[in-house]
Parts: C-alpha cells; sequence; structure tokens
C-alpha cells in the first residue's frame, strides 16, 4: 500500500459544480497534511494546509478524518481555472524530526464550460 | 518578497557527464528540500536540510546524487556521472518550520541523454 493515495482521476466537472476527492495515508503519526495544486509543467503552489479537522478558504474546503486516515479536498462553485492536478501532501513524522515529505500522485481536475 | 529560485531552469547532458543544480531558498528559511519528479511518476522526495545539516537524505536514489548546503543558505545538488534514469524535473522547496508549507522553486527540467 503506498503512503499517500489519491484517486488519479480525472474528474471532469462542468463549471459551477461542486467536486470532492479524497486522499489516504498510512502514517497514523501524521499531524500536518497539506493541499497543493498544480498547473502543467508548472511547480506545485500551496493550496490549504490542514493540521486539526479541516479548514476553509473561500469555495475550497479541506477535512481530515484521523480515524480513517484521509483528507478531502471540496471545491465549490468550481471555476474554468481551477483545472487542474491537486496533490495531497503529508510529512512522514515518526520516531525523529525529520520529516520526509510523502506526495500523493495527484488528482487531475478539468472544468468544463 | 523573492520566491524559491533554480538554476537552471533546463540542462541536457550526457550520460556520463556531470551537472550541478542550484536552489536560492526564501530568505530567513532554514528548512530546504529537493524533490524529484520522473515522467509519469509522483514528486518524490530527496533529501531535507535544516539550515546546513542534512536532516533526511533518505530519498537520495544513490551515492551519484551529492547534496550540499554550506553556509546555510543556497544550495546545490550534484549528479556524477549522470545516467538516463536521472531525467525528470528536479523541484527545491523551502519553509520556514519543518513539515510546514513549503515554498517550490519553479524546478530545473533535467535531460540526460
Amino acid at each position: 500500500r503506498k503512503e499517500v493515495e489519491q484517486d488519479p482521476g480525472p474528474f471532469n466537472v462542468p463549471e459551477g459544480a461542486t467536486v470532492a476527492f479524497n486522499c489516504t495515508y498510512s502514517n497514523s503519526a501524521s499531524q500536518s497534511f497539506f493541499w497543493y495544486r498544480q498547473d502543467c509543467r508548472k511547480e506545485p503552489k500551496l493550496l490549504m494546509s490542514v493540521y486539526s479537522s479541516g479548514n476553509e478558504d473561500g469555495r475550497f474546503t479541506a477535512q481530515l478524518n484521523r480515524a480513517s486516515q484521509y483528507i478531502s479536498l471540496l471545491i465549490r462553485d468550481s471555476k474554468l481555472s481551477d483545472s487542474a492536478t491537486y496533490l495531497c501532501v503529508v510529512p512522514h513524522q515518526g520516531y525523529s524530526s525529520a520529516s520526509k515529505i510523502i506526495f500523493g500522485s495527484g488528482t487531475r481536475l478539468s472544468i468544463r464550460p | 518578497e523573492a520566491g524559491v529560485t533554480q538554476f537552471p531552469s533546463h540542462s541536457v547532458i550526457e550520460k556520463g557527464q556531470t551537472v550541478t543544480l542550484r536552489c536560492d531558498p526564501i530568505s530567513g528559511h532554514d528548512n530546504l528540500y529537493w524533490y524529484r519528479r520522473v515522467m509519469g511518476k509522483e514528486i518524490k522526495f530527496l533529501l531535507h536540510f535544516v539550515k546546513e545539516s542534512k536532516q533526511d537524505e533518505s530519498g537520495m536514489p544513490n551515492n551519484r546524487f551529492l547534496a550540499e548546503r554550506t553556509g546555510g543558505t543556497y544550495s546545490t545538488l550534484k549528479v556524477q556521472p549522470a545516467e538516463l534514469e536521472d531525467s525528470g524535473v528536479y523541484f527545491c522547496a523551502s519553509s520556514l518550520i519543518p513539515a510546514s508549507e513549503q515554498y517550490f522553486g519553479p524546478g530545473t527540467r533535467l535531460t540526460v541523454t
């Protein structure tokens, strides 16, 4: 089982729709979680951080379920500009302060007019 | 405030040659990370510096890769000798504290022929 798993998609939804995707992680000791978006041939850009149960920023909501070890990302009223790959990122925190960072393979989202 | 910068943006070298990639983190960020993305795969962690010290280098593929961060400012990643499978995009990121929000550079696209 991969340490961080995402549904690769692609998710193809109409503009204005609500879309959600999940990310599961295997390390129960992880304390922080991040969603990044990556546009084609660009670097990842931070979208949201999750340190407790969830976070909301405008049309974007991230929720953490520690019992089931997954993080979700919900996008409401989707825009054409939301088309990108969404990366789930989980620092692997364990017995030391080392923080190997684990990336999911990403979920591709395409918003159609 | 200047973001993370990387040099060069592209590099094409022959198998067996040496290449050195450079990363300048955001000023004041003690934590610096190197990642690699090969075609069709997820972004993979290579190593993490805290200031000039290697905190975690568990992701370095083999001893042909050498990362340094003398003085705790910019970092270099040397590949010597380069092999075909080293081709990919090498990202650098920095953060204020470990396992927190990271800011990525634009990446160096390395092609080994």
